[in-house]
């Protein structure tokens, strides 16, 4: 079992629609990501937040909301996206901010599909 | 020209095979290396961290090269399960982990 939990695994939204990507790590970290892959693409840092509080921002169009209401939970609200957003969209978690690579833990993943 | 290069592939290669694949950074100051592979429709998964010294965990050997500015992994005896695609992750000076696109393996019966 995942210690980072992400539902739904599969949307498929309209463009007019909002909906609610959710997060949760079981780990105990500190620090919560949020990531984009599009196909044959490197993955894209979005967010991250250490202890609930938003650290980078790196530079994600406002059509993509996040929260992090506890160390614990993080949501990505998203609306009025475009077909280009649609992508495999990854949280992750790790102990504190510093995230090396080999202490960061992915979640399996929200496949969005904006139509 | 991008931070982490790879060749996408695929690289299709009969089971049994050995295979090598290369990763380029730009940042000479990058601090940490990192092979992942991540399976169709997955999350990247950790394989091995890449050490100065190069280091091997059973059939998988991954080197560095710090005056090139590339890292490797070489695949022995592939098998089947090793189908995949392989990221490269560096971690640059300001404790950033820049991903690379991922090399697509194929292993052929």
């Amino acid at each position: 079992e995942t210690g980072v939990t992400q539902t739904p695994r599969h949307l498929v939204m309209g463009m007019t629609n909002k909906k609610s990507l959710k997060c949760e790590q079981h780990l105990g970290h500190n620090a919560m990501y949020w990531y984009k892959q599009s196909a044959k693409k490197p993955l894209e840092l979005m967010f991250v937040y250490s202890l609930e509080e938003r650290v980078e921002n790196n530079s994600v169009p406002s059509r993509f909301s996040p929260e992090c209401p506890n160390s614990s939970h993080l949501f990505l609200h998203l609306h009025t996206l475009q077909p280009e957003d649609s992508a495999l969209y990854l949280c992750a978690s790790s102990q504190n901010r510093v995230a090396t690579g080999n202490t960061i833990y992915f979640g399996e993943g929200s496949w969005l599909t904006v139509v | 020209r991008k931070e982490v290069e790879q060749d996408p592939g695929p690289f299709n290669v009969p089971e049994g095979a050995t295979v090598a694949f290369n990763c380029t950074y730009s940042n000479s100051a990058s601090q940490s290396f990192f092979w992942y592979r991540q399976d169709c429709r997955k999350e990247p998964k950790l394989l091995m961290s890449v050490y100065s010294s190069g280091n091997e965990d059973g059939r998988f050997t991954a080197q560095l090269n710090r005056a090139s500015q590339y890292i490797s992994l070489l695949i022995r005896d592939s098998k089947l399960s090793d189908s995949a695609t392989y990221l490269c992750v560096v971690m640059d000076s300001n404790y950033q982990l820049i991903w690379g696109a991922g090399t697509k393996l194929i292993i052929k019966p």
